[in-house]
């Protein structure tokens, strides 16, 4: 099973809204990501964790907050975002060791009105 | 500082045709190398993933190949379909910043025509 499992597919959220968008992978992978993708540009990485911790935070703002709950689960809390924050979000996985092959998910398309 | 480049940005060829997609990398220092098909709206599928140590990968019409120093990969398809038609995404695992994440491409937005 290679599958990285994101939900919701599809959210529309106001500029006031609290929401969260939920990951998840039974790979045992160490490693899992979120990444940042706008329309016909390549995905961009907002968080690492490795082993549960996050390890690379790449300076997103903190209306953005990631969370880590076990090792298969991988959430992005959302606040008071804005519109330009609307793109499509990618999870991804890996095994965590540099070598390994990096699994994404389907992605949130988010819609910030 | 990594960057990649992917080259060409779009590509149009006509069903049966065989094509190559460029990659490169300004630091050989990398430690796998991984090819990505993404479809409009959709997330990114894993095609094939080349370790440092490794020269290519195969997986039934793709070939990848991988120079590291030249800082240079290529994706093989052959005898395109119009079933192919995606974006491809090259990115590379590593480099100098130690950091364990994967930097991507441009891309190459591929239409195969039937």
């Amino acid at each position: 099973d290679t599958e990285v499992t994101q939900t919701p597919k599809h959210l529309v959220m106001g500029m006031t809204n609290k929401k969260s968008l939920k990951c998840e992978q039974h790979m045992g992978h160490r490693a899992m990501y979120w990444y940042k993708q706008k329309a016909k540009k390549p995905p961009e990485l907002m968080f690492v964790y490795s082993y549960e911790k996050l390890s690379i935070n790449e300076s997103v703002p903190s209306r953005f907050s990631p969370e880590c709950p076990n090792s298969s689960l991988l959430n992005l809390h959302l606040h008071a975002l804005q519109p330009e924050d609307s793109a499509l979000y990618l999870c991804a996985s890996s095994g965590g060791r540099r070598n390994t092959e990096a699994f994404f998910g389907q992605g949130t398309r988010l819609t910030v009105v | 500082k990594q960057e990649v480049t992917q080259i060409p940005a779009a590509l149009s060829v006509p069903e049966g045709e065989n094509l190559v997609l460029n990659c490169s990398f300004t630091d050989s220092a990398i430690y796998n190398l991984q090819w990505f098909r993404q479809d409009p709206g959709k997330g990114l599928t894993s095609l094939l993933l080349i370790q440092s140590s490794q020269r290519e990968q195969t997986s039934g019409r793709l070939n990848a190949s991988l120079d590291k120093s030249s800082g240079r990969s290529t994706l093989y398809i052959a005898a395109s379909q119009p079933g192919d038609s995606a974006t491809y995404l090259c990115a590379v695992h590593g480099g100098s910043s130690n950091t364990g994440k994967l930097i991507f491409g441009q891309g190459t937005t591929l239409q195969v025509k039937p």
